[in-house]
């Protein structure tokens, strides 16, 4: 079964760094997310992307946040200069549909910011 | 602003029990309603999908209704096995650009 990939499953890295998430959608889906998860709290939506533009956003995007679809494959997430509190478990999604398909999840990325 | 709600937020049965899980939302307009299964340090497992014209939905041992006028959902699971033992999350699409708003989890445990 097709399924959403993300790398790297766990990053650690120094505040203020940038940082990049990298996610391979299922191959036929056209709309992609992320989400995150920090410790013990709610998974919260952040930003959703299609035909290359953003969608929606959530205010935890700020403009230290960025999308990108590089190829015809791949969808980051870059975090310009990371701060104590990026630490989360980033999760990339994608759907066939825009409100009416599921959802299908990666097993997330581990964001560590020292 | 769309809420989600699960109750109750962990639960611990033997195997084998029948046992439903509830979800709750403050905004009846939704386009749809999903149902996923997280274990520990993995990521969001679809398990159903209901549509906001649907009222239930069945997938092997689960079946999940939906009352949108409530603004309430249940995952019902029959014969509850030690795998099954997870945190099931509920959320709801709002809007048009598909973003998903989730609740809390409930955290299940079967015992043996």
């Amino acid at each position: 079964e097709p399924e959403v990939t993300q790398t790297p499953s766990h990053q650690v890295t120094q505040m203020g760094q940038e940082v990049i998430l990298r996610c391979v959608p299922i191959s036929n889906h056209l709309y992609f997310y992320w989400y995150r998860q920090i410790l013990g709290q709610k998974v919260e939506f952040l930003v959703s992307f299609y035909n290359n533009e953003i969608s929606e956003k959530s205010e935890i995007f700020d403009d230290q946040f960025s999308v990108e679809r590089p190829d015809g494959s791949n969808f980051t997430l870059k975090i310009r200069s990371t701060k104590l509190e990026d630490s989360a478990m980033y999760f990339c999604a994608s759907s066939a549909g825009r409100s009416v398909g599921p959802q299908h999840f990666g097993d997330g990325t581990r964001l560590s910011i020292l | 602003k769309q809420e989600v709600t699960q109750i109750p937020a962990a639960l611990s049965v033997p195997e084998g029990e029948n046992l439903v899980l509830n979800c709750s939302f403050t905004d009846s307009a939704i386009y749809n309603l999903q149902w996923f299964r997280q274990d520990p340090g993995k990521g969001l497992t679809s398990l159903l999908l209901i549509q906001s014209s649907q009222r239930e939905q069945t997938s092997g041992r689960l079946n999940a209704s939906l009352d949108k006028s409530s603004g309430r959902s249940t995952l019902y699971i029959a014969a509850s096995q030690p795998g099954d033992s997870a945190t099931y999350l509920c959320a709801v699409v709002l809007g048009n650009t598909g973003k998903l708003i989730f609740g809390q989890g409930t955290t299940l445990q079967v015992k043996p």
